[in-house]
């Protein structure tokens, strides 16, 4: 199984639609960090969490928010979604005791906004 | 804000040559590390190297570091077609936050 899930993979919605994107893990780690990736553009950090109580804003946060369910669960929701955020969305994880570094992606969430 | 910037942003070379790409970054740093991309994939992590450190290697993977001229280079030896990709560099900021550089896209010709 793999370490960082996210779901769903794809999703296709419209204008205006409040989307929920989630991740899990069962690595234990305690650092978890959402992204968006558009072509030509590299990775956006858009939101992350050092702690369960821990939420920071990272470059692009509006039109975005978070909540950190768990240690292992950390959701991402458009609350009403545009076209510019069609992009693919990216979960990942680091491990504060290791050094924090090191980032553990899950396979991604392809989000159409039409 | 990007911190590190890859060079080139496309690389197309033979198999079995050798493939090199750059980084460049504004700020100091504590460590750069660079990850791997295959196509619509999650990014997964190839090395990790500090700032006190020149060189470091793992498998076939060869990474240095620069502070002085705030830049990084990753070298494939012997490329491969599964070293098709896109990689990137990725620099720590203040408040322990990973930026992650454009990418370089390499495509390992038959």
């Amino acid at each position: 199984d793999a370490d960082v899930t996210q779901t769903p993979r794809n999703r296709i919605t419209k204008t205006g639609k409040r989307i929920m994107l989630e991740c899990s893990q069962t690595k234990g780690h305690d650092r978890m960090y959402w992204y968006r990736q558009d072509p030509g553009l590299g990775l956006r950090l858009i939101y992350y969490s050092f702690d369960v109580k821990d939420i920071n804003k990272g470059e692009i946060s509006d039109g975005y928010s978070v909540s950190r369910q768990a240690q292992a669960k950390f959701s991402l929701s458009l609350e009403s979604a545009i076209p510019n955020q069609t992009a693919l969305y990216f979960c990942a994880t680091s491990d504060f005791l290791a050094g924090g570094d090191t980032q553990y992606f899950g396979p991604g969430t392809r989000l159409t906004v039409l | 804000s990007q911190q590190g910037e890859e060079d080139p942003q496309a690389l197309s070379i033979q198999e079995g040559e050798n493939a090199t790409m750059n980084c460049s970054y504004k700020t100091s740093i504590n460590n750069l590390q660079w990850y791997r991309q295959n196509s619509g994939r999650g990014l997964v992590h190839l090395i990790l190297i500090r700032s006190n450190e020149r060189e470091k290697h793992s498998g076939r993977l060869r990474v240095t570091l620069d502070t002085s001229k705030k830049s990084s280079s990753l070298l494939i030896t012997a490329s491969r077609a599964a070293d098709t990709a896109s990689y990137f560099c990725a620099t720590d900021e203040r408040d322990d936050k990973i930026i992650f550089g454009k990418g370089t896209r390499l495509h390992i010709l038959p």
